[in-house]
């Protein structure tokens, strides 16, 4: 079955470290990938996506994801916590356009002052 | 970035009474849109996706005639709560897809309480 997999319910980073939030999938062929934020009692707000190429893409407020193909993986980082980034993080999967997209559970980031 | 409008944000309605949310997309065409639900504390579940025109497409478990689903525009596509429950308090979420397009983008959700 098609699925995603953030293995850590809860990120704590302390401000002006460097952050990584994890994920991995198995979906086959070559799906589109993303990651999404969401504050509380909001929407989702899209991040950035992998769709082909580069594997290192860069997205808003700073952060970027590295597209490992041989290891199913699509981990969030950013160099330097802010406060400000403490939320709920999804990543997601779609296998091809016009397809559900399928989310992991949600990893919550605690970047602590 | 596009722009998915979610209305109302909040609602609170009685026992048995019926609840209408809208999703809008403001600056693109969906031709898609997809509905979830988000328990306290847990991921998005997957209620349906709707394409304009046509049925939408139910995942199992969730009641087509409970959760009406409207895609009747490319800018605007309605759930219906029928006959609401306070089991049916939760938050609902919606997301619009354009042709050819890869991501979604989410409207603002609507945090419905049933009493």
């Amino acid at each position: 079955a098609q699925s995603v997999a953030q293995p850590e319910d809860q990120v704590n980073v302390a401000e002006g470290n460097p952050l990584t939030v994890k994920c991995t999938y198995s979906v086959s062929g070559n799906p589109y990938l993303f990651w999404y934020v969401q504050y509380p009692n909001r929407g989702l707000q899209f991040l950035l996506k992998y769709i082909t190429g580069d594997n290192l893409v860069k997205g808003s407020y700073g952060f970027e994801a590295e597209f490992n193909k041989s290891q199913t993986s699509f981990h969030l980082k950013k160099p330097s916590a802010l406060v400000s980034d403490s939320a709920l993080y999804f990543c997601a999967v779609r296998p091809n356009r016009d397809d559900k997209i399928i989310f992991g559970k949600g990893t919550r980031l605690h970047i602590l002052p | 970035g596009a722009v998915v409008s979610q209305h109302p944000s909040r609602v609170i309605c009685k026992s048995g009474t019926s609840v209408k949310i809208e999703c809008r997309s403001l600056d693109f065409q969906a031709t898609t849109m997809f509905w979830y639900r988000q328990f306290p504390k847990q991921s998005l579940m997957l209620m349906a996706t709707s394409n304009e025109g046509s049925k939408a497409t139910y995942e199992q478990g969730v009641e087509k005639d409970k959760f009406l689903i409207n895609h009747a525009s490319l800018t605007l596509s309605t759930l219906t709560v029928t006959s609401a429950h306070p089991e049916d308090s939760s938050f609902y979420i919606c997301s619009a897809s354009g042709q050819g397009g890869t991501e979604a983008f989410f409207g603002q959700g609507t945090r419905l309480t049933v009493v």
